[in-house]
């Protein structure tokens, strides 16, 4: 089974700051990747589909990159309302949508 | 929009069963695979299973395989997760949500607020 790994768990930065977080697959999941937002004692919402596709509605400053094993999720100078835990997932296969175990990002 | 409302949540003893429901409204419902994730308290999302537009295609995680079955009603616009045998394991906040529309888009693009499952004596 693919595992997936986030780093850091979590950080705590200032406002306009960039932020960037990282997810690594165990083996090659091509561009099969998404990025997930949960703000505290809310629902997950999708940011990012196809590694770097941005869901409509959400805000420019959130960007992704990466494929085979080593993605990225950047917010370009952080807001108060980005303060959430952040969740890659992989869906290069059916069989397993492995989530990563999240990074909490706070402010300074 | 897309909404997504779950129910049937509660508390129920380790051993005991429980059956989740999903109602649809603000989509084509028969269109879209449809999912179930849960996140126990204080961790993070643990995908579960999910099922095809037709209701054939159903993948579970290996947590519940043979424990818990997902189903779904497209004439009533509405997805079931009958779990059986449970244990304290089990205790989360289930999530229903919607599988992006497309070949191998297996991402979650809409979720339903969430029915707690508490598994304990």
């Amino acid at each position: 089974d693919i595992q997936m790994t986030q780093s850091p768990s979590s950080l705590s930065a200032s406002v306009g700051d960039r932020v960037t977080i990282t997810c690594r697959a165990s083996q090659g999941i091509s561009s099969y990747l998404a990025w997930y937002q949960q703000k505290p004692g809310k629902v997950p919402k999708l940011l990012i589909y196809d590694a770097s596709i941005l869901q409509s509605g959400v805000p420019p400053r959130f960007s992704g990159s990466g494929s085979g094993t080593d993605f990225t999720l950047t917010i370009n100078s952080l807001q108060p309302e980005d303060v959430a835990t952040y969740y890659c997932q992989k869906y290069n296969s059916a069989l397993s949508l492995t989530f990563g175990g999240g990074t909490k990002v706070e402010i300074k | 929009q897309v909404q997504l409302v779950e129910s049937g949540g509660g508390l129920v003893k380790p051993g005991g069963s429980l059956r989740l429901s999903c109602a649809a409204a603000g989509f084509t419902f028969r269109d879209y695979y449809m999912g179930w994730i849960r996140q126990a308290p204080g961790k993070g999302l643990e995908w579960i299973a999910h099922i095809g537009n037709g209701g054939s295609h159903i993948n579970y995680a290996d947590s519940v395989k043979g424990r818990f079955i997902i189903s779904r009603d497209n004439a009533q616009k509405s997805m079931s997760l009958q779990m059986n045998s449970l244990s304290a394991d089990d205790t989360a906040v289930y999530y229903c949500a919607r599988v992006g529309a497309g070949y191998l888009t297996y991402y979650f693009d809409s979720w339903g607020q969430g029915a707690p499952v508490t598994v304990s004596s």
